[in-house]
Order: C-alpha cells, then sequence, then structure tokens
C-alpha cells in the first residue's frame, strides 16, 4: 500500500544551521507529495507541495524536490530560525479530493 | 476569513460513554476530511465527505464511529462506547474542490 517514511526526531539544531528531514515514499503511479508543519498550540498547516517529477516546492525558505527515481521528497532549509522549531510531516496523495497520508512526523527544535 | 473550527477543542470522557465532535468547514467548501492523530504519530484518515455523501469510510476504525453531513456543510463524527485506545486528537478538514485541504485546530479527545 501507499506509505511515507520520514526520519524519525526530534531534531535539534542551532539557529543558522542548515536543515534536512529525509522523506521517502512508496506509491504507485504518480502521487503528489506534500510536507505539513504543525507550530505549537497551532493546527496542521500545508509547507509546500509538489505534484510531478522533478518539480521543487519552496515556501518561507524551505524547499524539497520530487524525485521519483529514488522515491524521496527531503525537506532542505539552509538558514534555519528559532520560529522554525514545530512538528514537520511529510505526506502524499493519489489525486484530487484524495484522501493524505502522512508519515510520523518529524519534532525540530531551533536553539537560539 | 474563517477557517475550519471544531468543538470541543478539548473532550474527556468515561470509558464506555458516547461522544460527538463538530466540523464547521470553511463556507463553500465541497470537500470534508476526517482524521485520527494519535500521539505521537502522523493523521490518519478516517472518512471523506463531498457535500453531504459520504464517498469513503475505509478508514473508520469499527462500527462505533459514526459521522455524518446531512446539509453538506457542518460535519460531526460520533464515537460510540468509547475506549481508551480512541484517545487522540481528531482533525478535520475541508477543501474546495479537491486542492489544498485545510485542517481545523482539532479536538482532542481523552478516554479515561
Amino acid at each position: 500500500g501507499n506509505s511515507v517514511t520520514q526520519m524519525e526526531g526530534p531534531v535539534t539544531l542551532s539557529e543558522e544551521a542548515f536543515l534536512t528531514i529525509n522523506c521517502t515514499y512508496t506509491a504507485t503511479g504518480y502521487p503528489s507529495l506534500f510536507w505539513y508543519v504543525q507550530y505549537p498550540g497551532e493546527g496542521l498547516q500545508l509547507l509546500l507541495k509538489a505534484t510531478k517529477a522533478d518539480d521543487k516546492g519552496s515556501n518561507k525558505g524551505f524547499e524539497a524536490t520530487y524525485r521519483k527515481e529514488t522515491t524521496s521528497f527531503h525537506l532542505e532549509k539552509g538558514s534555519v530560525q528559532v520560529s522554525d522549531s514545530a512538528v514537520y510531516f511529510c505526506a502524499l496523495s493519489k489525486g484530487r479530493d484524495d484522501k493524505i497520508i502522512f508519515g510520523k512526523g518529524t519534532r525540530l527544535h531551533i536553539l537560539p | 476569513g474563517a477557517g475550519v473550527s471544531q468543538s470541543p477543542r478539548y473532550k474527556v470522557a468515561k470509558r464506555g460513554q458516547d461522544v460527538a465532535l463538530r466540523c464547521d468547514p470553511i463556507s463553500g467548501h465541497v470537500s470534508l476530511f476526517w482524521y485520527q492523530q494519535a500521539l505521537g504519530q502522523g493523521p490518519e484518515f478516517l472518512t471523506y465527505f463531498q457535500n453531504e455523501a459520504q464517498l469513503d469510510k475505509s478508514g473508520l476504525p469499527s462500527d462505533r464511529f459514526f459521522a455524518e453531513r446531512p446539509e453538506g456543510s457542518v460535519s460531526t463524527l460520533k464515537i460510540q462506547r468509547t475506549q481508551q485506545e480512541d484517545s487522540a486528537v481528531y482533525l478535520c478538514a475541508s477543501s474546495l474542490f479537491g486542492e489544498e485541504q485545510f485542517f481545523g485546530p482539532g479536538t482532542r479527545l481523552t478516554v479515561l
């Protein structure tokens, strides 16, 4: 079946460090891929998405590239801030109006 | 503008009690999803509505779980005879025409 695997946390970094959170997926066909973020005390928010191979999603300095050959969608940011502390979920969907399948989430702590 | 709202935000139930969780989607959104998020896990799909029609209920874990959306707007997730394993955050999401799903803040259910 369809599934998402992402690196376990927590991940602790110092401010301005480079961030990578690994994500791989298993799915038939060509799913859409997402990163969602859950800030403390807030609901899930879409951070970025990519809908086809080699697409790069980007938002708020975060980027992820849809790699079909490695079935990966790793999240990167060049210089993290304390305000980036949150839980990050990698996810996929098979199509419009289809359910979203989430990974288990990676908690990120950024130290000042 | 108003986002997805859910009530109550917190619910404590004794084992065996029935509970009802409410979701108010963004006005005009056709699609509505329910997800269950256990502690330390990613959200898992429960059920999906398009307007008032429940098109997918494959994720409901048992026949104690029931969802409805009688007028194609507000939705209620009902859990009968609650068990401890039902303790989780229940998330509702809505979308306009199958594009981005917007999530509510969730209802945290604790079954004692």
